[in-house]
This record gives structure tokens, C-alpha cells and sequence, in this order.
């Protein structure tokens, strides 16, 4: 069974590039989430995607985006990017039931992409 | 206020000793706990979780969840050098949309074990 796989692992930006993060998600998973990790603070939720359509999304503005692939896979879009967007980005998988379905998930994270914005 | 409060440490404590970690939050919708292990340059990787009030136990590791007071705690027993990384507090709610509001973490405690 693969686990969740992450590409980059690292990248620098400068001020104003958009940039493009990749996420595998495991075996048998249907569900993906990203989370940006700064320095020294626990992951924020950024969005969750569930079978290609958005199904959340926490206090992050529009130019962070994102996309799921039929297979799973999963893209986080940032434009515009900002010295604070500097952080890991890690990406969540998980096998839910269907929108909802009141029940927990359990996450299983990747290794993270660090991304560095001069 | 933040939702999650955990202090940020750095705790060290001996080899053997048992460890305490704990978080407080003031989110009452939050219904699943969870305790997350991170290493350096590595993903989290979740050590337990739990749904209600109580104790749970798994090997060295103990859960403890007082929803009354929104307080919850890891205790590690019997630590080891290995055991010596970041540990964060995640927390869940279930909204009318079912289980898209994410996972809330903490700042991360990061714990030392001296051999």
C-alpha cells in the first residue's frame, strides 16, 4: 500500500509567482485535504476536496485554489504569492462515505512541500 | 483567543519519565480528539483519537478527553529518546455538511526525552 506522496518537497518563489503544489493520495482514498504549517505553528485547514468538488474550505483567500483528478490526486494553486505563504504545506487523505456522512476519517498526511516566497 | 490553546514547550524530561501533554479549547462543537506526532521535516502521524469523555489507553499512550472543562491530555508512559518530537492536539467538528470543516491543531509541544 502507498502512502501519501507529495511534489515538490522543496521550492522558492519570489513575490508575485503563482506556484503549483502536487499531492498522491493513498490507496483507497477518495478525500483530500491541505493544510499550510508556518514555522513553529500547528497546520491550518486550508480546503477539502472530495470526489473533484470542494467540500470546505477554512479562512484562506480566493487565490489559494485547488483541483481533484479523477484518480484522486489532488493540486493546490497559489497566486499572487506573499512573504507569509512562506511555510510546509502538507496534504491530508482519507476515505469518507459521502458529504454528510457524520462520521470521523481518519487523515493520513504527507511528507509536506516547504515553500520558501523571497 | 485562539479555538486550540497548547503550550509550545520546549519540555525535556528524563528517560522512563512519564510525560504530560494537554490542550485546552474553547470550541464547544468539538466532537473528535486527536494527538499527532510530528517529526522534524516529516508529516504528521496520528498516535490516537478519541470521540468521548474518558480515558483510552494504546501501549504506552494514554488519551484523556474532560469535555465539561475542554480540557484534553496525552500521557506517555515509560518514554524513550525515540519518543523525542513535536506532539500537536487536533480537534473535529461535524457540520451540517459532514466532516468538511477540517482539523483544528494546536501550536505543537515539542518534547524532549534526555537519554
Amino acid at each position: 500500500e502507498t502512502g501519501v506522496t507529495q511534489s515538490p518537497t522543496h521550492l522558492i518563489k519570489t513575490r508575485g509567482q503563482q506556484v503549483t503544489l502536487r499531492c498522491s493520495s493513498q490507496s483507497g482514498h477518495n478525500t483530500v485535504s491541505w493544510y499550510q504549517q508556518a514555522l513553529g505553528q500547528g497546520p491550518q485547514f486550508i480546503f477539502q476536496y472530495y470526489r473533484e468538488e470542494e467540500n470546505g474550505r477554512g479562512n484562506f483567500p480566493p487565490r489559494f485554489s485547488g483541483l481533484q483528478f479523477p484518480n484522486y490526486s489532488s493540486e493546490l494553486n497559489v497566486n499572487a504569492l506573499e512573504l507569509d505563504d512562506s511555510a510546509l504545506y502538507l496534504c491530508a487523505s482519507s476515505a469518507s462515505r459521502g458529504r454528510g456522512w457524520l462520521t470521523y476519517n481518519e487523515q493520513f498526511f504527507g511528507p509536506g512541500t516547504r515553500l520558501t516566497v523571497l | 483567543q485562539k479555538e486550540v490553546e497548547q503550550d509550545p514547550g520546549p519540555l525535556s524530561v528524563p528517560e522512563g519519565a512519564i510525560v504530560s501533554l494537554n490542550c485546552t479549547y474553547s470550541n464547544s462543537a468539538f466532537q473528535y480528539f486527536m494527538w499527532y506526532r510530528q517529526y522534524s521535516r516529516k508529516g504528521p502521524e496520528l498516535l490516537m483519537y478519541t470521540y468521548s469523555s474518558g480515558n483510552k489507553e494504546d501501549g504506552r499512550f494514554t488519551a484523556q478527553v474532560d469535555k465539561s472543562s475542554k480540557y484534553i491530555s496525552l500521557f506517555i508512559r515509560d518514554s524513550q529518546p525515540s519518543d523525542s518530537a513535536t506532539y500537536l492536539c487536533a480537534m473535529m467538528s461535524l457540520g451540517s455538511g459532514g466532516g468538511a470543516d477540517g482539523l483544528t491543531f494546536g501550536k505543537g509541544t515539542h518534547l524532549i526525552i534526555q537519554p
